[in-house]
């Protein structure tokens, strides 16, 4: 089985400013790690994932995650956030053999300041 | 279609009654995930169909909750005699495949209101 942990529930950054959403994870097999993101109103999207090779994964519009299986993080970082990146964030596993369910995180939401 | 739909939308209920939520996943798409999404509690993993195996319901909350999958494509969530504490967004995704790395697509969801 797999556990999720999203330490920080709330984060507000000012525009253009670094911001690093954490999240840690516990499983006793191997396993995938995704970020998902929620924009307001909107249906869950995939931001980024890490299935294998380099620990370091980055999506489009300039996040990027690390795998750092020895402190079991997956931390979701971008160097400038902006108005439009406001959204709700979410972590997930799952383990790499099969379909199976993803685990998420309680969720980080994400409010840029103008 | 061109993604995973839901319907309804949004769904407002009397404690009591029972609700049924749809889910059309994408053509082709061999496995079918419901979570649920509420307040404070992030997304729980309810229900999972894989092909023609029996489904994995090992997230389901209590016994008034049940789902099926017909065809192997369009699968409907059934919440009897529904709570208060069943108010939430329900989710269905869908994934291709066998492979684990395969990424899940999700539904926009349906919002149940249970009065």
């Amino acid at each position: 089985a797999q556990s999720v942990t999203q330490l920080d529930s709330q984060v507000p950054v000012f525009e253009e400013a670094p911001v690093e959403l954490r999240c840690n994870y516990s499983s006793s097999v191997s396993v995938y790690l995704f970020w998902y993101v929620q924009y307001p109103n909107q249906g869950l999207q995939l931001l980024l994932k890490y299935l294998s090779g380099s620990t370091l994964v980055e999506s489009i519009n300039g996040f990027e995650a690390e795998f750092n299986k020895s402190q079991t993080s997956f931390h979701l970082r971008k160097p400038s956030v902006h108005i439009s990146d406001t959204a709700e964030y979410f972590c997930a596993v799952r383990g790499n053999s099969g379909n199976t369910p993803l685990v998420f995180g309680k969720g980080t939401r994400l409010s840029v300041i103008a | 279609g061109a993604g995973v739909s839901q319907s309804p939308s949004n769904k407002v209920t009397e404690k009591g009654k029972d609700v049924e939520l749809r889910c059309d996943p994408i053509s082709g798409h061999t496995a079918l995930y419901w979570y649920r999404q509420s307040l404070g509690q992030g997304l729980e993993f309810l229900i999972y169909f894989q092909g023609n195996s029996a489904p994995d319901k090992s997230g389901l909350p209590s016994d008034r909750f049940s789902a099926e999958r017909t065809g192997g494509s369009v699968s409907t969530l059934t919440i009897q005699r529904t709570q208060q504490e069943d108010s939430a967004v329900y989710l269905c995704a869908s994934t291709p495949g066998l492979a684990g790395n395969n990424e899940q697509f999700f539904g926009p969801g349906t919002r149940l209101t249970v009065l």
